[in-house]
């Protein structure tokens, strides 16, 4: 069964700090990883990623997929409140089949 | 573009009453899937859609819950008796099957309160 694992659960950081979230997958065929944010609302699309050590980049945020090791990380710079969220990481396979979510890291930055 | 749009926005009832969940996908979109996400579970796919056709249902946790998608642009998610575990965010999404991206757009999520 494919499944993705995201880590930490919660993390609380000051303005101004560099954070890193990460996220291991296991998904057969695996074609895409994606990140998303989620803040009260609906989760909004970041990032997919399709190949190894291409990094996407995004003002303070960025990301990075390792296909050898099986995971992605997604880096948010110089943090503000407003990046206070949950993101979520998905994977994908070549087949037609939905998306599989992470649980999420929750971020809360504080001033 | 509107976006996914989903109606109620909020919903508030009693144990035992019918409840139905609407979606309108992007237009030109052809898979819908209706999640469900609570603080204990996280985000969990319920069922999704290709061109009208429920393709796997398998996250339906019970046979209280049905849904249905009449045409390309409109999806229903019922829930009936519902009960107080059933308490959670349901959010629709779309996708361009076969197209560039993978991305799934989300709608702005139904909040659903059993009482």
């Amino acid at each position: 069964e494919d499944k993705v694992v995201q880590s930490p659960l919660s993390l609380v950081v000051h303005e101004g700090d560099t954070v890193t979230l990460n996220c291991s997958y296991e998904v057969t065929n695996f074609r895409s990883l994606l990140w998303y944010k989620q803040e009260k609302k609906a989760p909004t699309f970041l990032f997919m990623l399709t190949s190894s050590g291409i990094e996407k980049k995004s003002g303070r945020l960025s990301s990075i997929l390792d296909k050898k090791e099986l995971f992605s990380i997604l880096n948010i710079t110089a943090t503000q409140t407003g990046d206070s969220a949950v993101y979520l990481c998905a994977g994908k396979n070549s087949g037609n089949t939905p998306l599989v979510f992470g649980k999420g890291t929750r971020l809360s930055v504080i001033a | 573009d509107a976006g996914v749009i989903q109606s109620p926005r909020h919903e508030v009832t009693e144990m035992g009453q019918e409840v139905t969940l609407r979606c309108k996908p992007i237009s030109g979109h052809n898979s819908l899937f209706w999640y469900r996400q609570t603080m204990m579970r996280g985000l969990e796919l319920l069922i999704y859609f290709n061109n009208n056709v429920p393709i796997d249902d398998s996250g339906m946790p019970e046979d209280r819950f049905s849904a249905k998608m009449p045409n390309a642009s409109f999806s229903t998610l019922k829930i009936q008796p519902s009960e107080p575990r059933d308490s959670a965010v349901y959010f629709c999404a779309s996708s361009p099957v076969g197209g560039p991206t993978d991305t799934q757009y989300f709608g702005p999520g139904t909040r659903l309160t059993v009482l």
